[in-house]
């Protein structure tokens, strides 16, 4: 069945480092790829997503481009502050059902 | 807005109980989702539906049952609740392409 597997946490950077959180997937057919933000003690959030093959979603200074040929579409961010701090979830939408990496915290110190 | 809506915030039930936790969703979404969320295992899916009276099993569906009677409620029962369900239990509806999440059901059997 699909499957997404992304980098393990925890990630710990100080304030204004470059972030990347990896993420690949193994999928039949053409999924919609997803990141997710779970602030704490708070629901998940759709951070971007990208449906389609060299699409890139971005949003918050946040970016991830749908790479078909390496099944991968990892995070990126230029400057990370503080209030980045949170966990991290890769999803995948593909016939009818969603499945998530297993999320990697972030903590960004000052 | 999109509002999913679950019955409880938190919930506390003890061993051999039979459980049910709620899930609505008002915008008419076809899809529905219910996952179970542990540290360090992100987001593992239970059921999900992709119409009324449709159920499909996910990854760890044992221990579980879903309804989806009416297409804007979800439902998924324990019918002998264990220890080892106790977790955060997250409802989804998707239309397609995205998913809007629920605040979450904080589970404790004891």
């Amino acid at each position: 069945g699909d499957s997404v597997t992304q980098m393990e946490g925890p990630v710990t950077l100080s304030e204004e480092a470059f972030l990347t959180i990896n993420c690949t997937y193994t999928a039949t057919g053409y999924p919609s790829l997803f990141w997710y933000v779970q602030y704490p003690g708070e629901g998940l959030q759709l951070l971007l997503k990208a449906t389609k093959a060299d699409d890139k979603g971005s949003n918050k200074g946040f970016e991830a481009t749908y790479r078909k040929e390496t099944t991968s579409f990892h995070l990126e961010k230029g400057s990370v502050q503080v209030s980045d701090s949170a966990v991290y979830f890769c999803a995948l939408i593909g016939n009818n059902d969603m499945r998530f990496g297993a999320g990697t915290r972030l903590t960004v110190k000052p | 807005d999109v509002k999913v809506t679950q019955s409880s915030r938190y919930l506390v039930k003890r061993t051999g109980e039979k459980v049910f936790l709620e899930c609505v969703q008002d915008m008419d979404h076809e899809n529905m989702f219910w996952y179970r969320q542990d540290p360090g295992l992100g987001l593992r899916l239970i059921y999900f539906s992709y119409d009324v009276k449709m159920k499909e099993k996910g990854d760890i569906p044992e221990g579980y049952s879903v309804s989806r009677e009416k297409k804007e409620r979800f439902s998924l029962i324990l019918e002998s609740a264990s220890t080892n369900q106790t977790s955060m239990y997250l409802c989804a509806s998707s239309p397609s392409g995205k998913a809007f999440f629920g605040q979450g059901t904080r589970l404790t059997v004891v």
